[in-house]
């Protein structure tokens, strides 16, 4: 059964750097990609970024382009999302997502950019 | 970007009355594997997004059957058969064919 767990989250101050990271199980990064989805208080869902499952091909929202880095472990099966110059406007519930484009995500990490 | 496009945004229903939302795509989100990777999600109050419906018509596990969802080309339909008072929330269609993934705005359903 496939299930993706995600963690990391936190209440930062603006300008600083935070790593969520997305434990899976029940099927492999070697043969999937991931994606990031969030959705702000308040707001609709999302998408964030993604990649593929040889890693070849990431690609990021412009909100966070520069900023966000997407990356996995395939040898632990666990994604990652590398959060620098935080934003206020950041703030939000992170979701992994397997790249099966069915939008089966976790339950989601808090993160909270705030001074 | 595949803009989805929700209607109606605010649904006003009774209970045990059906309920109906349409989500149009600016482009297919029929894929090459011959999958259409159009789903819905059900956001109660205070809750996060839950996936109901993937690949336009398959129900996700509990959930009960008065959801259903069809649609082809373009064009979808989310429908709820009696809508009952635990149905209250946001409903938001996706299509994760194209990337970037995208949503549409959501509509509001509520008795």
């Amino acid at each position: 059964q496939v299930q993706l767990v995600e963690s990391g989250g936190g209440v930062v101050q603006p300008g600083t750097s935070l790593r969520l990271s997305c434990a899976v199980t029940g099927f492999s990064f070697r043969v999937y990609g991931m994606h990031w989805v969030r959705q702000a208080p308040g707001k609709g869902p999302e998408w964030v970024a993604g990649v593929l499952f040889d890693g070849n091909i990431e690609q990021y929202a412009d909100s966070v382009k520069g900023r966000f880095i997407i990356a996995r472990d395939t040898s632990r099966n666990v994604g990652y999302l590398q959060m620098n110059s935080l934003r206020t406007d950041d703030t939000a519930v992170y979701f992994c997502a397997k790249d099966d484009g069915t939008g089966y995500w976790g339950q989601g990490t808090l993160v909270t950019v705030s001074s | 970007d595949v803009v989805m496009t929700q209607s109606p945004l605010s649904l006003p229903v009774t209970l045990g009355q059906p309920a109906s939302i349409s989500c149009r795509a600016s482009q297919s989100p029929l894929y090459s594997d011959g999958n259409t990777y159009l789903n819905w999600f059900q956001q109660r109050p205070g809750q996060s997004p839950r996936r109901l419906i993937y690949k336009v018509s398959n129900r996700d596990s509990g959930v009960p059957d008065r959801f259903s969802g069809s649609g082809s080309g373009t064009d979808f339909t989310l429908k709820i058969s009696r809508v009952e008072a635990e149905d209250v929330g946001i409903y938001y269609c996706m299509q994760g064919t194209h990337w970037p993934w995208t949503f549409g705005q959501g509509t509001k359903l509520e008795i």
